[in-house]
């Protein structure tokens, strides 16, 4: 069975860092393009960034510079390294896999239940 | 303001039909296929259509996606009580070189 675990969020004050994790069960990241989406409170869905299996990766404008997505295949994670933290980054971040890759094809199968992250002073 | 553009809410009566837009540009939509999600209140997206028309294994075929030019549509017949929640599209976008989701739609079931 499928199943993806987000873990890592809190409570953060500005200008702070935090790394979450995603560690899927049921299927091998590397095999597979992963996003994290966020949802703040009472929003709707924002794409923050992509990982291919190739490794190339991919930021939404508002948080490149800032985040890092990256993989561990021997722990078949993968991470967001949140820096420089802003009040408007707080926020539900949820890991999801994306489907079969094809040129122009983004979207997500499986999701994680999601993390808060809450950035305060 | 979203990349995508969603009516905030629709709504229609149960065992009615119902269709949710989303419109965009050569950028994105136009060039790209689209994906819809079905998220109930406090529970993570779902995924309900990719790749403008196919539905996962599991989503029953009262829903239905289709594209045309730079807009989408979400189409669920025989509406159920159980199908009030938020929808989303979503896509590619080639000149953001990242993936962009339209504002979401409120389905309400009168």
């Amino acid at each position: 069975e499928v199943q993806v675990v987000e873990s890592g969020g809190g409570l953060v004050h500005p200008g702070g860092s935090l790394r979450l994790s995603c560690a899927p069960s049921g299927f091998i990241v590397s095999s597979n393009y992963m996003s994290w989406v966020r949802q703040a409170p009472g929003k709707g869905l924002e794409w923050v960034s992509v990982i291919y299996s190739d490794g190339k990766t991919f930021y939404a404008d508002s948080v490149k510079g800032r985040f890092t997505i990256s993989r561990d295949n021997s722990k078949n994670t993968v991470y967001l390294q949140m820096n420089s933290l802003r009040v408007e980054d707080s926020a539900v971040y949820y890991c999801a896999r994306g489907g079969q890759w094809r040129r122009g094809s983004l979207y997500f199968d499986y999701w994680g239940q999601g993390i808060l992250v809450t950035v305060s002073s | 303001q979203s990349v995508l553009t969603q009516p905030p809410s629709v709504s229609a009566a149960p065992g009615q039909k119902v269709t949710i837009s989303c419109s965009g540009s050569t950028s994105n939509i136009g060039n790209n296929y689209v994906s819809w999600y079905q998220q109930l209140p406090g529970t993570a997206p779902k995924l309900l259509i990719y790749d403008n028309d196919k539905r996962p294994s599991g989503i029953p075929d009262r829903f239905s996606g289709s594209k045309s030019g730079t807009s989408a549509t979400l189409g669920i017949t025989g509406l159920q009580t159980g199908d009030e929640a938020d929808y989303y599209c979503g896509t590619w976008d080639n000149s953001l070189s990242g993936g962009v989701f339209g504002g979401g739609t409120k389905l309400t079931v009168l």
